[in-house]
């Protein structure tokens, strides 16, 4: 695809329980960033990937939260024993390269906590 | 240490007036300055980016910011507004040798017709 794509859309889960998600960035960008935003407030950093390795992971809030980006490509946000607080729109971004390059976001994923 | 403050989080225009959205940043080092717009349930979507070529920078859909670094300003605006304008608007900074964004808490932006 053109841009990049984060699936599901809407994700609704249960205190607990383990979710992934996913963030298929445009073809080609090696910089792959993770972002949190919550109701009202910018989105903050979570985890930045340069190929397949986690360069920047001085965002996660904890040790629940962990994300993988195995071939360079593709990446996936896990998230352990969600808690309501976890709530929020999840974004994903990518980018040629970093150091101030332009980032291209996805429309984001909606996680819900019950 | 590196933040972006976004100083109204509400502004509420006419439609065909002029469009102004105030942000102040503060960096120690030569920071690169977005501005991004984030229309209900769509992807954030790049208005501008200043990278030092010039201090007025023009971005899509007549926006343009002015870079004053003895202001430490990045305001955006726009001579007239549309009610597509109607958006949340955030500021954006970035290390030039760093690899996270730093956003504002941003500005949701009415036009009212």
């Amino acid at each position: 695809g053109a841009g990049v794509s984060q699936t599901p859309s809407n994700k609704v889960t249960e205190k607990g329980k383990y979710v992934e998600l996913r963030c298929d960035p445009i073809s080609g960008h090696t910089a792959l960033y993770w972002y949190r935003q919550s109701l009202g407030q910018g989105p903050e950093f979570l985890i930045y990937f340069q190929g397949t390795g986690a360069a920047d992971d001085s965002g996660l809030p904890n040790d629940r939260f962990f994300a993988v980006r195995p071939e360079g490509s593709v990446s996936t946000l896990k998230i352990q024993r969600t808690e309501r607080g976890d709530s929020a729109v999840y974004l994903c971004a990518s980018s040629f390269g970093q150091g101030g390059n332009i980032q291209y976001f996805g429309a984001g994923t909606r996680l819900s906590v019950l | 240490a590196q933040s972006v403050t976004q100083l109204d989080s509400h502004v509420s225009v006419s439609e065909g007036t002029p469009v102004l959205l105030r942000c102040n940043y503060s960096s120690s080092y030569s920071p690169s300055l977005f501005w991004y717009v984030q229309h209900p349930n769509k992807g954030l979507q790049l208005l501008l980016k200043y990278t030092s070529a010039a201090t007025l920078v023009k971005g899509i859909n007549g926006f343009e910011a002015e870079f004053k670094k003895s202001e430490t300003s990045f305001h955006l605006t726009k001579p007239s507004a549309h009610m597509s304008d109607a958006a949340e608007y955030f500021c954006v900074v970035s290390l030039n040798t760093g690899n996270q964004f730093y956003f504002g808490t941003g500005t949701s932006l009415t036009v009212i017709p």
